[in-house]
C-alpha cells in the first residue's frame, strides 16, 4: 500500500447523511485518484485531481465532492444525493501530471475505506 | 473508445502448474498497459508495466506478461503458481496520446491456485 492512507478502514453512514473519506500520500505525487469498486466489476473513476486547487469529474461523479487544498490529501465527501453509495473506495496517486509531462503514470493504491449505509 | 477485456471471470489452477490471466484491449493510439493485484478487503498492489521496448515484461513475485501488439493483448503469466497468488486480478490501459492519463480498467480476474 505504499505511502498512502485511507481512513476509516470501515464507515457506517445513515440514510441522509454526509460522509467524508480521508486520503493522504507523502509519495510527492503530482495526481492523486478516488475510484469506486463494486463487487464483479472493475474500478469507477469518481474524480481525480493532477495539481492542488484542481480536479476533474471522472465517469461517477454524481453525489460526490472532493476538494485538493494540500499535495498530500484529496479526500471524498459521499453526499446524500449519492443513492447507493456502500461499496469499497480507493484512493490512488501518480507522479504524472501534464505540468510534470509523466510518461508512465504508475498508480499507487491505499488499503482502501469500506462504506456502508445502514 | 478506448477498453480493456479479461475474459474470464474466474481461472482455476493447481498449485505448481503454470498460470495465464488473459487480457485484451483497444486503443487508439500506442499502450500502456498495467497489471495490479488485490488480496481481499485490501488495494491493489502494482506488478508490472508495458510502455515501450521488450515484449516480454518482468514484475513482482514471479510474474511476467508478454505483449502482443498483433493480438492486442497483454497476458499474465507465472511458471508455477503458488496457493498465495489466489486473489483478484486487474488489467488497465492508457492510451499513450491520452493527455487526462486515466487508466481503463478491466473487470477483474479472481484466481484460484488449488493446492
Amino acid at each position: 500500500d505504499g505511502g498512502i492512507t485511507q481512513s476509516p478502514k470501515y464507515l457506517f453512514r445513515k440514510e441522509g447523511q454526509n460522509v467524508t473519506l480521508s486520503c493522504e500520500q507523502n509519495l510527492n505525487h503530482d495526481a492523486m485518484y478516488w475510484y469506486r469498486q463494486d463487487p464483479g466489476q472493475g474500478l469507477r473513476l469518481i474524480y481525480y485531481s493532477q495539481i492542488v486547487n484542481d480536479f476533474q469529474k471522472g465517469d461517477i461523479a454524481e453525489g460526490y465532492s472532493v476538494s485538493r487544498e494540500k499535495k498530500e490529501s484529496f479526500p471524498l465527501t459521499v453526499t446524500s444525493a449519492q443513492k447507493n453509495p456502500t461499496a469499497f473506495y480507493l484512493c490512488a496517486s501518480s507522479i504524472a501530471s501534464p505540468l510534470a509531462g509523466g510518461p508512465t503514470d504508475t498508480q499507487y493504491f491505499g488499503p482502501g475505506t469500506r462504506l456502508t449505509v445502514l | 473508445a478506448q477498453s480493456v477485456a479479461q475474459p474470464e471471470d474466474q481461472v482455476n489452477v493447481a498449485e505448481g502448474n503454470p498460470l495465464t490471466v488473459k487480457c485484451t484491449y483497444s486503443v487508439s493510439g500506442n499502450p500502456y498497459l498495467f497489471w495490479y493485484v488485490q488480496y481481499p478487503n485490501r488495494g491493489l498492489q502494482f506488478l508490472l508495466k508495458y510502455i515501450t521496448g521488450d515484449n516480454l515484461v518482468k514484475g513482482s513475485y514471479g510474474f511476467e506478461a508478454e505483449f502482443n501488439k498483433s493480438q492486442t493483448s497483454f497476458h499474465l503469466k507465472k511458471p508455477s503458481a503458488l496457493v498465495s497468488d489466489s486473489a483478484l486480478y486487474f488489467c488497465a490501459v492508457r492510451d499513450a496520446m491520452d493527455s487526462n492519463y486515466q487508466l481503463i480498467w478491466g473487470a477483474g480476474t479472481k484466481l484460484i491456485i488449488k493446492p
